[in-house]
């Protein structure tokens, strides 16, 4: 079994500042990572993923994250936000022959003028 | 852009009642997924299917739930005799074959038990 971590709740930010979420998770098999948005009243869209390769994945609307296996970590990146990236942040993973999603608690972004 | 749609937006429903949400999934896509988020909890997975049958499902997704394919388009869940606990947004998801496939959410239909 598998579960996912994001140790920030909540993370306010000023516009064009950059802002980092952190995801950790657990697993005793290899893993695919995903972040997922969910903007207010809409369901979840698929920012980026890693699958497997280079470390380093970029996704839409400017994010990147980076697969760290050693650290078990896949931290969310954008260095520079808007006020339309103020929503609620999902890291997941499923395993490799699995293909539900397990996810972390959230993180909601609030970017401000 | 395809899209998987969900049907009601909103359903409202009283304690015993039995309520089924609907699931429109992308047409070529072969698996299928019902999730659930309580508010101000995580996303939780409750079921998947393929090839017109459960492939897995969670503690959650106990005899009061089911799920069915009647037609080969839509994908329903029903909650048989709801409780005030299944107050939730409920997320259909969908996913193709592809290796480096992943899932599509629909917007979600939240389910007020009351």
């Amino acid at each position: 079994a598998q579960s996912v971590t994001q140790l920030d709740s909540q993370v306010p930010v000023f516009e064009e500042a950059p802002v980092e979420l952190r995801c950790n998770y657990s697993s005793s098999v290899s893993v695919y990572l995903f972040w997922y948005v969910q903007y207010p009243n809409q369901g979840l869209q698929l920012l980026l993923k890693y699958l497997s390769g280079s470390t380093l994945v970029k996704g839409i609307n400017g994010f990147e994250a980076e697969f760290n296996k050693s650290q078990t970590s896949f931290h969310l990146r954008k260095p520079s936000v808007h006020i339309s990236d103020t929503a609620e942040y999902f890291c997941a993973v499923s395993d490799l022959n699995d293909y539900k999603l397990s996810f972390g608690a959230g993180t909601t972004v609030t970017v401000r003028a | 852009e395809p899209e998987v749609t969900q049907t009601p937006s909103h359903q409202v429903t009283q304690m015993g009642q039995e309520v089924i949400l609907r699931c429109v999934p992308i047409s070529n896509h072969l698996y299928f997924y019902w999730y659930r988020q309580i508010l101000g909890q995580k996303v939780e997975f409750l079921v998947s299917f393929y090839n017109n049958e459960i492939s897995e499902k969670s503690e959650i997704f106990d005899d009061q739930f089911s799920v069915e394919r009647p037609d080969g388009s839509n994908f329903t869940l029903k909650i048989r005799s709801t409780k005030l606990e299944d107050s939730a947004m409920y997320f259909c998801a969908s996913e193709g074959q592809g290796l480096n496939d992943e899932q599509y959410f629909g917007p979600g239909t939240r389910l007020t038990v009351t």
